[in-house]
């Protein structure tokens, strides 16, 4: 079966550049979450979109930003890249808010700032 | 403000034997109570989902119980193998009822042979 893909897998920046990291949910799922996973921590809520509409926001900082294509895949651009957003950045899909609230994972970004 | 939590310690035992991690949390009333295992650097997977009104679920080796008076889930893992060592994430969904989960700082379990 279809799972969540992510690109890239591994990315390493310097402090104040930019990073774009996308995922492509599982085809019928209409809904995205980016969640970040710092060293030891749990996963935090940054972003989430339903049906292309960004549906709920978290602890996501102003120099990120997200959106949701006509194709549902699900693109995080983060700017002025700091030491700290030093994580593992993962995408989830969901199949529908008449279906069980469960989440679909993907393998995750592990960005690396320099 | 809504809160998970679960047992920071690791959570070592001997292959064979049953494996109870707990979950507390706290200015919640989900509909719902999902565990999740994760393995290191891969994303979270799906285990189970129990509802308000179940008290018990089951599926294969695991068991999960879900108390919305003490408002604690346990989960359990019978017959451990070393293939079990994870860690466990407990996790509801958010109360702005989008279907986000908001998940507990999970246990890491250690299956011995």
């Amino acid at each position: 079966a279809a799972g969540v893909i992510q690109s890239p897998r591994h990315l390493i920046k310097e402090k104040r550049e930019t990073a774009t990291l996308k995922c492509y949910p599982i085809p019928r799922h209409d809904t995205v979450y980016w969640y970040q996973q710092g060293p030891g921590q749990d996963p935090q809520f940054l972003i989430s979109f339903y049906e292309k509409m960004q549906s709920d926001k978290g602890s996501i900082p102003d120099r990120f930003s997200a959106q949701q294509f006509s194709d549902y895949h699900s693109e995080l651009n983060m700017s002025s890249l700091e030491l700290g957003d030093s994580a593992l950045y993962f995408c989830a899909s969901s199949p529908g808010r008449d279906r069980l609230p469960i989440m679909y994972f993907g393998p995750g970004t592990r960005l690396t700032v320099t | 403000s809504q809160k998970i939590e679960q047992n920071s310690e690791a959570l070592n035992i001997q292959e064979g034997k049953t494996a109870t991690l707990t979950c507390n949390y706290t200015n919640y009333s989900p509909a719902y109570l999902q565990w999740y295992r994760q393995d290191p650097g891969r994303g979270p997977v799906f285990l189970l989902l129990i509802r308000e009104n179940e008290k018990e679920k089951r599926k294969e080796r695991l068991k999960v119980t879900f108390d919305t008076t003490l408002k604690q889930s346990l989960f359990h893992i019978t017959a451990s193998q070393p293939a079990d060592s994870a860690t466990y994430l407990c996790a509801l969904e958010g109360s702005s009822n989008t279907g986000k989960l908001i998940f507990g700082q999970g246990t890491t379990l250690q299956v011995k042979p």
